[in-house]
């Protein structure tokens, strides 16, 4: 089966760097994504790791360990707009969602 | 902003009716597929789609079928609604998918409630 690990709540202050981790178990492994949610908004795609290493798009960069099964997202120089829920998702023999991490941004 | 509209946006219904939901887009990506969404589970796919008439049952099957007449629309059905059904649903397209989905993008969603 495939099944995904994240913390459920993270805070951190205005500037700050946040790192969200996710760990993930599957069976086949394509590539794991990230998406943001706004409360009461539909999922945005933020990035995608399909190969060990560090994607940079932005204020926003997406790491992956195949051999860990282990991803993380970091942002940095949060803002407020960056209170959302954020969910990674493993594309394997099936596409999946974690449970997300609501993150809250404090002025 | 990818072209994806969902209606209706808002429903109530009562136990045991059927309801229909409708995803319709206009970027003739291939792959569709419904999810709900319910507090502390994250998105669960329901159902997709990978071609006009080609569909494939997800995590969340259980309850609910989906038809695929136009590559445009996809339809998702509760046969008899339930309370347990009570959720936000949210349809999504992909260009690719099955081995390497890459990026999908996401309907507005439709908040069912079941009484």
């Amino acid at each position: 089966g495939q099944s995904l690990e994240q913390p459920s709540e993270v805070t951190a202050v205005e500037g700050a760097i946040v790192q969200i981790n996710c760990t993930y178990q599957t069976s086949g492994f394509y590539g794991l994504s990230w998406y943001q949610q706004h409360d009461g908004g539909a999922p945005t795609f933020l990035s995608y790791n399909a190969l060990d290493g560090l994607e940079e798009t932005g204020r926003f960069s997406s790491f992956l360990s195949r051999s860990d099964s282990y991803g993380y997202l970091l942002l940095q120089e949060l803002q407020m707009k960056d209170s959302a829920s954020y969910f990674c998702a493993v594309d394997g023999q099936n596409f999946v969602f974690g449970p997300g991490t609501r993150l809250s941004v404090l002025p | 902003d990818a072209g994806i509209t969902q209606s209706p946006r808002h429903k109530v219904t009562e136990t045991g009716t059927p309801v229909t939901l409708r995803c319709h887009q206009t970027e003739n990506h291939r792959y569709m597929y419904w999810y709900r969404q319910d507090p502390g589970h994250g998105l669960r796919l329901i159902h997709y789609s990978y071609g006009v008439k080609d569909t494939d049952k997800g995590e969340v099957s259980d309850g609910y079928s989906v038809s695929r007449s136009k590559t445009e629309d996809f339809l998702l059905t509760l046969e008899s609604a339930t309370s347990s059904q009570t959720s936000v649903y949210f349809c999504a397209i992909s260009e690719s998918g099955g081995q390497g989905t890459y990026e999908q993008y996401f309907g507005p969603g439709t908040r069912l409630t079941v009484t």
